[in-house]
């Protein structure tokens, strides 16, 4: 079975620019979060999506965006780049919302703003 | 602020030994508390999870251990093994019911598991 999958796997952009990152969950999996990781530091919570909406947002700016679609894949944008949001950016699938449920995640893409 | 905290960056332990990871928490309303393990260039994996109405999970050779007076946890490992090698995170909730704030994560601690 197919586990989570990120696109690209890496990925450089220059201050200002717009970045679209995208993953497909597990199959059956319709909930979706995304969490950023800088270098040094643990994931850090930027969005989860379930059927569709979005359910839960992180501390982060409203140059980050994110959609789910009706395939439950997810784009999450981040516009505006500033070389501080260099990072491995990590979607994670799950078959619910809640905590609960165990959150399976993809490799991650790594992110470059120069 | 950092709400949940992994003082230890590195630890080193030899093979067949116990490692024990530790993680503080500042934030009582976490109810949820998780332990994930992660390999270079893959994403983290679930290792075992434990509820704030319990004060220990078990699952094979990975024990957690929950103080809530204390605000400290800890994840056992017993024996160790060289494939235990890898960063460990340490996650909490604090609404294990919605899922809608998501995991704070530690910053991890570098588990090198010596022959």
């Amino acid at each position: 079975d197919a586990g989570v999958t990120q696109s690209p796997t890496h990925l450089i952009k220059t201050r200002g620019q717009h970045v679209t990152l995208r993953c497909s969950p597990i199959s059956g999996h319709k909930s979706v979060s995304w969490y950023q990781q800088v270098l040094g530091q643990g994931p850090q919570f930027i969005f989860q999506y379930y059927e569709k909406e979005e359910r839960g947002r992180g501390n982060f700016p409203d140059r980050f965006s994110a959609r789910q679609f009706p395939n439950y894949s997810s784009e999450l944008n981040v516009n505006a780049l500033l070389l501080g949001d260099s990072a491995l950016y990590l979607c994670a699938s799950s078959l619910g919302l809640a905590v609960l449920w165990e959150q399976y995640f993809g490799p991650g893409t790594r992110l470059t703003v120069t | 602020d950092q709400q949940v905290k992994q003082n230890s960056p590195s630890l080193s332990v030899q093979e067949g030994r116990i490692s024990i990871l530790n993680c503080d928490y500042t934030n009582s309303m976490f109810d949820y508390f998780l332990w994930y393990k992660k390999y270079p260039a893959e994403g983290p994996t679930f290792l075992i999870s434990i509820s704030s109405i319990k004060d220990k999970n078990e699952d094979g050779r990975f024990t957690v251990f929950l103080n809530k007076s204390a605000k400290h946890l800890s994840l056992h490992i017993v024996p160790s093994q060289p494939g235990d090698s890898a960063v460990y995170f340490c996650a909490a909730s604090e609404d294990s019911g919605g899922g809608a704030d998501g995991l704070t994560f530690g910053k991890g601690t570098h588990l090198i598991i010596q022959p």
